[in-house]
């Protein structure tokens, strides 16, 4: 079955504690990207990743990390969490031809 | 990305047809609309996309203008399970940064 598997799906930490989110997808595709959900805000990009040893930033990439050293993980990294990177996380990776995104079930963090 | 503009919220009757509306009016040419919803806090699920022909599959029909300047989802019977935020994009397919999701219709079937 395709599917694209986060963990943890949640998450209390406390501030200044580093954690690793990781996201793994079984469909073979280059493209990879973690966003983030605030209520109001919608889903916001964090990273992206068009392909292994190729990142670029999001719109909201301040206090997060990733890499790229295989082409199925891409994890988010979070060096020094504070309470503001409480949030909904969903990563994604995308179809090469037609486009359309696989989304993760979430991985639900509370910093405190 | 051309923006895109939904009403924040509808409803529709079990059994009915939900129509969700979607106006991109500075789409480009090579630019794909797509249809995504959110149910709960599940990861966003995607239901169709389309370039200027009308489109349909197991889950909705999609609806684009001649001119491409706005879209239609339309789900023929709607269930309660289909209660969702609906996300609208417009988006090149092998752009290189990923589709950045706006507010979306909180769409409410309701008995």
């Amino acid at each position: 079955e395709a599917q694209v598997t986060q963990n943890p799906r949640y998450l209390i930490t406390v501030t200044g504690k580093k954690l690793t989110v990781t996201c793994s997808q079984n469909m073979n595709h280059e493209y990879m990207s973690w966003y983030r959900q605030d209520p109001g805000l919608g889903l916001r990009q964090i990273y992206y990743s068009m392909n292994v040893e190729v990142t670029d930033k999001g719109d909201v990439p301040e206090g997060y990390k990733v890499s790229r050293k295989e082409k199925r993980n891409f994890p988010l990294i979070l060096e020094s969490p504070s309470p503001n990177q409480t949030s909904l996380y969903f990563c994604a990776s995308r179809e090469r031809n037609t486009g359309e995104l696989f989304f993760g079930e979430g991985s639900r963090l509370t910093v405190l | 990305d051309a923006k895109t503009t939904q009403p924040p919220s509808m409803d529709c009757a079990e059994g009915r047809a939900a129509n969700l509306p979607c106006n991109h009016s500075t789409i480009s040419g090579n630019e794909y609309v797509y249809w995504y919803r959110q149910i709960h806090s599940q990861g966003p699920q995607y239901i169709i996309h389309g370039l200027k022909n009308n489109e349909t599959n197991e889950m909705a029909s999609l609806i684009i203008t001649e001119d491409r300047k706005s879209s239609t989802l339309i789900l023929p019977h709607a269930t309660l399970r289909d209660t969702a935020v609906y996300y609208c994009i417009v988006r090149v397919v092998v752009a290189g940064n990923m589709l950045t999701f706006g507010g979306g219709t909180r769409l409410m079937v309701k008995p």
